[in-house]
């Protein structure tokens, strides 16, 4: 079974960066991963999708703040000058044979 | 750009079936995956399940009994619904679409439903 684990909680100050992990199980170290930003009592944003090759693909208006990038099973998600509408909770999710999976989320809190 | 607008009742009584509409505007509703996610208060995101081209669909094992996920071409919209509701299904429902089936591009908003007597 496909397990995505986010640690639930990461704090930073106002200006700082901050970067964000997202681990795979093991043996779908491979998976391309999407991080989606979820602010207070608002819908998901689609953030970017990152590959396994570290490459990684924005949405549509997404700042060049955030950016995305791997190692082994584990994926990234870094915001650079962090700023107050930053604090949010962020996800990764991937998909395997035809099911989709959410990580548990990281509540990001901006000091 | 393509927006998604979730509309349906925001009470639905025990037992009863859950039922959801998604609408979709600025682009096709073709050759898109649309998916249904959910999430309970305080908690994560949790995916429902997907269809493509009202044609083939998948759901969450764990809903699969219970779940119908339906695209009205016409009314360029899709739909969910959900049987046998209980307290658990409480939840904000989020429709969701992209190019692939694990593609959350464009989401909604969000509706709240509740299930309670």
């Amino acid at each position: 079974q496909l397990v995505l684990t986010q640690s639930p909680s990461a704090s930073a100050s106002l200006g700082a960066s901050v970067k964000l992990t997202c681990t795979l199980t093991s043996w779908h170290s491979s998976h391309a991963i999407t991080w989606h930003q979820q602010q207070p009592e608002k819908g998901p944003r689609y953030l970017m999708r990152v590959n396994n090759d570290g490459s990684h693909t924005k949405g549509d208006g997404i700042p060049d703040r955030f950016s995305g990038s791997s190692s082994g099973a584990e994926r990234y998600l870094t915001i650079s000058s962090l700023q107050s509408e930053d604090e949010a909770d962020y996800y990764c999710q991937t998909w395997d044979t035809g099911n989709v999976f959410f990580g548990g989320g990281t509540k990001l809190t901006v000091l | 750009q393509v927006q998604l607008q979730e509309s349906g009742p925001g009470l639905v009584k025990p037992s009863e079936t859950l039922s959801l509409t998604c609408g979709v505007s600025g682009g096709s509703i073709t050759n898109y995956y649309w998916s249904w996610i959910r999430q309970s208060p305080g908690k994560g995101l949790e995916w429902i399940g997907y269809i493509y081209d009202a044609g083939s669909a998948n759901y969450n094992p764990s809903l699969k009994s219970r779940v119908t996920i339906s695209v009205d071409t016409s009314k360029h919209q899709f739909s969910l619904k959900l049987t046998s509701a209980t307290a658990a299904d409480t939840a904000v429902y989020f429709c969701a679409g992209g190019g692939h089936y694990g593609d959350y591009a464009y989401w909604g908003q969000g509706t709240l439903v509740t299930v309670s007597s």
